[in-house]
């Protein structure tokens, strides 16, 4: 049973470009969240979607969009890249409803050039 | 909005030894969860201890427990009997009961380091 895998595990772009990152959730979870984490702090969010829609947002610019396709797997997209983004990216998978653990992935560390 | 602080960017612990890691948190809210993760360097966050609000009882994991103190709003991870294994960033978050999805808001983290 493959767990949150996410890809690539590194990703190295110039500012100004585009960037997609993928997750595939945990068998059997139709919720997927992500996080960024830049280096030495914790987790923030960013948004989570359920049902192929954004159902909740942090506080991230519109620079930041994703999406989830009906199986359940998302992307997530960043426009415009800074060099304020480079951190490590984690997709968690759960099941609907604030009663089911996360599983997360190993993420993937994005560095802008 | 819900905010999480951890006061301790580092811990050391001798191996076999317990150690506490604190943690404090913000919220009007009654009811709430409380966690504690840890990332080893893997990257990979592990869910080591959940703790329901509306429970008096302190939850406990084999050799990992917690001291829930609701007034006060402590949330405190004890790591009995440490191995090496233990090393990590241990992160405290927390979880509204209230909204439609699982977002967690998490501390700044701790790095425990354990010697042999």
């Amino acid at each position: 049973d493959a767990g949150v895998t996410q890809s690539p595990t590194h990703l190295i772009k110039t500012r100004g470009q585009q960037v997609t990152l993928r997750c595939s959730p945990k068998s059997g979870h139709d919720t997927v969240s992500w996080y960024q984490q830049a280096l030495g702090q914790g987790p923030q969010f960013i948004f989570q979607y359920y049902e192929e829609e954004e159902r909740q947002r942090g506080n991230f610019p519109d620079r930041f969009s994703g999406h989830q396709f009906p199986n359940y797997s998302s992307e997530l997209n960043v426009n415009a890249l800074l060099l304020g983004d480079s951190a490590l990216y984690l997709c968690a998978s759960s099941l609907e409803g604030p009663n089911s653990p996360l599983h997360f992935g190993i993420g993937t560390r994005l560095t802008g050039t | 909005a819900q905010t999480v602080t951890q006061s301790q960017p580092e811990m050391s612990v001798q191996e076999a030894e317990t150690v506490t890691l604190s943690c404090t948190y913000d919220t009007s809210e009654s009811d709430y969860y409380l966690f504690w993760y840890k990332q080893p360097p893997s990257r990979q966050m592990i869910l080591v201890i959940r703790q329901e609000a509306y429970k008096q009882q302190n939850a406990t994991e084999n050799r990992f427990s917690v001291n829930f103190q609701k007034a006060a709003k402590s949330f405190s991870l004890k790591i009995s009997d440490s191995q090496l294994g233990d090393a990590a960033m241990y992160f405290c978050a927390y979880r509204s009961i209230n909204n439609a999805g699982n977002m967690l808001t998490f501390g700044g983290g701790t790095r425990l380091m354990v010697k042999p």
